[in-house]
């Protein structure tokens, strides 16, 4: 079946560095990819909309300087997290989908900032 | 406006026991999908079901059933016979035509199976 995979599962930065995390989706072409934050004990919050060969579109309230996404093929979307602060920390999650099917969600990102 | 409630925020039984977890969406889209998704204490997220705004039929899977209600737009997830391992948070979620079919998930629902 469809797998989208994420990486990498955690990583720990020092506060004012930047983090890159990838989402693939491994057997189907996406052009659309979600990127969504979760904060603990908290509900999935959509940030923004991955368009591959276009600019993303992102949700109110999200910093698109903070929260740079990158759709550079059918298969890769990438969230960079720069200049990252503790109040970042966070579990990263993203989805891919084929038209009129369920999402495929990765494993997610857990990002502690020191 | 597009929405999600799931009014229950914690549920707690005793294994074996049934328990209905409920979900109620908003959409003025005539086309949409609604889904149910199981996070464990690991974190990662469990697709369960997907059902199209056409199809109105219930669904069993196991010990798992959905009951689709357009009427009252309702898609409530029961669990017969709980287990401890069906400790999850257990979200519901709508993805509307509009926009892409992107998703809009309710709070949560967390349950708690004792032994």
């Amino acid at each position: 079946g469809a797998v989208v995979s994420q990486h990498p599962s955690w990583v720990i930065c020092k506060s004012g560095t930047s983090v890159k995390i990838e989402c693939r989706s491994l057997d189907f072409q996406a052009t659309t990819m979600f990127w969504y934050r979760q904060f603990p004990k908290q509900s999935l919050m959509l940030m923004a909309t991955s368009n591959e060969g276009s600019k993303a579109t992102y949700e109110q309230g999200v910093e698109k300087d903070k929260f740079l996404i990158n759709h550079a093929s059918l298969t890769l979307s990438t969230l960079t997290v720069t200049s990252a602060h503790p109040e970042d920390s966070s579990f990263y999650i993203c989805s891919a989908s084929r038209q009129f099917e369920e999402l495929f969600f990765g494993e997610g990102s857990r990002l502690t900032v020191l | 406006a597009q929405k999600v409630t799931q009014a229950q925020t914690e549920i707690s039984v005793v294994e074996k026991e049934d328990v209905t977890l409920d979900c109620v969406y908003e959409t003025r889209d005539t086309t949409y999908y609604l889904f149910w998704y199981k996070q464990p204490p690991s974190g990662e997220l469990v697709f369960l079901i997907r059902r199209n705004s056409f199809d109105e039929q219930n669904e069993i899977s196991g010990r798992y059933s959905w009951n689709f209600q357009k009427s009252t737009s309702s898609f409530n997830f029961t669990i017969t016979a709980s287990q401890v391992v069906d400790s999850a948070v257990y979200f519901c979620a709508l993805s509307p035509n509009t926009g892409g079919f992107k998703t809009i998930f309710g709070a949560g629902t967390r349950l708690f199976v004792k032994a």
